[in-house]
């Protein structure tokens, strides 16, 4: 699988968009880029995929660039709730999640 | 969506002895569980993975005989941790997939063991 980048924090004022960037240089063809995050002491919560065309759900919105070496997940309007590790992870469909360090997003009131 | 669940929650257990974590889709036939360990301030690190009714495959330096791990139907999978000694005290998490949506996982809640 593709390795990711992400930064190892960011913080996000209430109500505000959250952005949260992921570097996937060495992306294959094949490899989607899913997005997942996990609050303190629960077990990680699907958020979003896509393969090259941007996403939107309820939760959030999914960019890829045209290249897709990268991509940055939207949280429109980030609430205390939404304060959690935030994990990047490039993979073909039917492989495994393999967690890397995440970005830890703190939103401030 | 879909939901996995686990139990128990969380259990405290002496050295030695053997504790069993259930895991299991609620509302959806997993065809592949895998179950992750977690360690404070840490990320999550893949275990082993296990289709129902075929044994499962571990990654590299799990003890298959310390973290038994049995998927004998479509909703259901157990970790046995045999043994267990305070090392082994961590944060376990399963997560199912099955033929349903995009072949997405989805993750139980977690187990915190301590073994004392």
């Amino acid at each position: 699988d593709a390795k990711t980048t992400q930064p190892t924090s960011m913080d996000c004022a209430e109500g505000r968009a959250a952005n949260l960037p992921c570097n996937h240089s060495t992306i294959s063809g094949n490899e989607y880029v899913y997005w997942y995050r996990q609050i303190h002491s629960q077990g990680p919560q699907y958020i979003i995929h896509g393969l090259k065309n941007n996403e939107t759900n309820e939760m959030a919105s999914l960019i890829i660039t045209e290249d897709r070496k990268s991509s940055t997940l939207i949280l429109p309007h980030a609430t205390l709730r939404d304060t959690a590790v935030y994990y990047c992870i490039v993979r073909p469909h039917n492989n495994d999640m393999r967690f890397g360090a995440g970005t830890r997003l703190t939103v401030k009131p | 969506g879909a939901v996995v669940s686990q139990h128990p929650s969380w259990v405290i257990c002496k050295s030695g002895t053997s504790v069993k974590i259930e895991c299991r889709s609620l509302d959806f036939q997993a065809t592949t569980m895998f179950w992750y360990r977690q360690f404070p301030k840490q990320s999550l690190m893949l275990m082993a993975t296990s289709n129902e009714g075929s044994k499962a495959t571990y990654e590299q330096g799990v003890e298959k005989d310390k973290f038994l791990i049995n998927h004998a139907s479509l909703t259901l999978s157990t970790l046995t941790v045999t043994s267990a000694h305070p090392e082994d005290s961590s944060f376990y998490i399963c997560s199912a997939r099955g033929l349903i949506g995009y072949n997405e996982q989805f993750f139980g809640p977690g187990t915190r063991l301590t073994v004392l």
